[in-house]
């Protein structure tokens, strides 16, 4: 069965550097996400892609965060410069076209700010 | 705003019928969502309702919405060892491009 796939499974980064994390959504699915899950708390919506653009964003998303499909599999989130509570799971999901259809997500990415 | 809760832990013995539950406070929500967390892995779909639906049932899984109360259940039976996780009810809010609240997560441990 296809499947979300991220990569890596787990980075370490110093404070105030760059990190991109990757995903690569399902091959025909058509919307993407990114949410992100602090240590003991909720899951959390950050942001969906849709048609080259975003859709629709959450109060977490600010400046530092940004989105790109840099080609026709890939789905990325870069953290600009990165803070010790940006430390989570994050998580990227996609959604086949059609509204009735549930997303579906990877693995994770555990992101570990030193 | 929209708010999903759920109880935080479960725990039952292997073969019982465990019955996890949420509360959700978005009644435009179109689909309510249970989704599966093993240790150190990602989000499972196990099953999603469509919010005119009271019921859906997928082998031991089965869940039970009653809108007017915003309450989702979700109950496996004839629980294994293996059914032992995080169990994520989510809601998706009318309106929105399909992204997803989340509840704290239910933790099932099944006793043998």
């Amino acid at each position: 069965e296809p499947e979300v796939t991220q990569t890596p499974s787990h980075q370490v980064t110093q404070m105030g550097q760059e990190v991109i994390l990757r995903c690569v959504p399902i091959s025909n699915h058509l919307y993407f996400y990114w949410y992100r899950q602090i240590l003991g708390q909720k899951v959390e919506f950050l942001v969906s892609f849709y048609n080259n653009e975003i859709s629709e964003k959450s109060e977490i998303f600010d400046d530092q965060f940004s989105v790109e499909r840099p080609d026709g599999s890939n789905f990325t989130l870069k953290i600009r410069s990165t803070k010790l509570e940006d430390s989570a799971m994050y998580f990227c999901a996609s959604r086949f076209g059609a509204s009735n259809q549930p997303q579906h997500f990877g693995d994770g990415t555990r992101l570990s700010i030193l | 705003g929209e708010d999903v809760e759920q109880s935080l832990f479960l725990s039952v013995r292997e073969g019982d019928s465990s019955v996890i539950n949420c509360t959700y406070t978005d009644s435009s929500s179109t689909y309510l969502y249970w989704y599966k967390q093993e240790p150190g892995a990602g989000l499972q779909l196990l099953t999603y309702i469509f919010s005119n639906m009271d019921m859906k049932q997928d082998q031991r899984l089965t869940v039970l919405l009653n809108k007017k109360d915003k309450h989702l259940s979700l109950r496996i039976a004839d629980t294994q060892t293996g059914d032992s996780a995080i169990y994520f009810c989510a809601e998706r809010p009318g309106g929105s491009q399909g992204n997803l609240i989340f509840g704290k997560g239910t933790k099932l441990s099944v006793k043998p």
